[in-house]
């Protein structure tokens, strides 16, 4: 596609409800990002995926909280047993970082995440 | 630890220039960027400063002072669209984002 793509848009869960929020980066795009932005807040660095190494888990918050992604491309990010501090906004970016030089991350819409 | 400041809310007039300013402390340095991100979007690249200097992209500059630690953003001929908030992030040497909180901007006719 164009540009990178999440779903769903809008999740709305109860607590101790597990959860699956998924991102696919633009084609081509070697690197992938998950983020966090809670109301009025900047980005939460929450995972990155870089070709085939492995990921930088350095900013889950919890046990709670996994990734992957499959075949170098479509990720998804797990939420197991959530809590209402769960609630945000999910932001995916991707990037055509080579190993070293920085380079521009676009951003999908992001999932709009509830949890009551 | 590693830091991104900004100011949390300006205002300005419809037609006017506005600065928004970012001062950071991070380990290394790498590139800072500068997004745009309307209320229930996501953010949009606007610029890119690794060098010490000005980039000129149309009505918005983007100012960058290394040894300052210092960068601004600076809007001309403003407009109602731009109301958003304007997010600073640093590269640091691991070649990670450091992000700011963002400074939203709200432009008044």
């Amino acid at each position: 596609g164009a540009g990178v793509s999440q779903s769903p848009s809008n999740k709305v869960t109860e607590k101790g409800k597990d959860v699956e929020l998924r991102c696919d980066p633009i084609s081509g795009h070697t690197a992938l990002y998950w983020y966090r932005q809670s109301l009025g807040q900047g980005l939460e660095f929450l995972i990155y995926f870089q070709g085939n190494s492995a990921p930088d888990k350095s900013g889950l918050p919890s046990d709670r909280f996994s990734a992957e992604r499959t075949g170098g491309s479509v990720s998804t990010l797990t939420i197991q047993r959530t809590q209402q501090e769960d609630s945000a906004v999910y932001l995916c970016a991707s990037s055509q970082r080579t190993s070293g030089g920085p380079d521009t991350q676009y951003f999908g819409p992001g999932t709009r995440l509830t949890v009551l | 630890g590693q830091n991104i400041d900004q100011p949390t809310e300006m205002t300005a007039t419809e037609g006017a220039i506005v600065q928004i300013n970012c001062t950071y402390q991070t380990s290394g340095f790498n590139g800072l960027f500068w997004y745009q991100q309307h209320a229930g979007e996501a953010p949009t690249f606007l610029s890119y400063n690794v060098l010490d200097g000005l980039e000129e992209k149309g009505r918005f500059s983007s100012f960058l002072s290394r040894s300052k630690g210092y960068s601004y953003l600076l809007l001309k001929e403003l407009q109602m669209k731009d109301s958003a908030s304007y997010l600073c992030a640093v590269m640091d040497s691991n070649y990670q984002l450091i992000w700011g909180a963002g400074t939203k901007l709200i432009i008044k006719p």
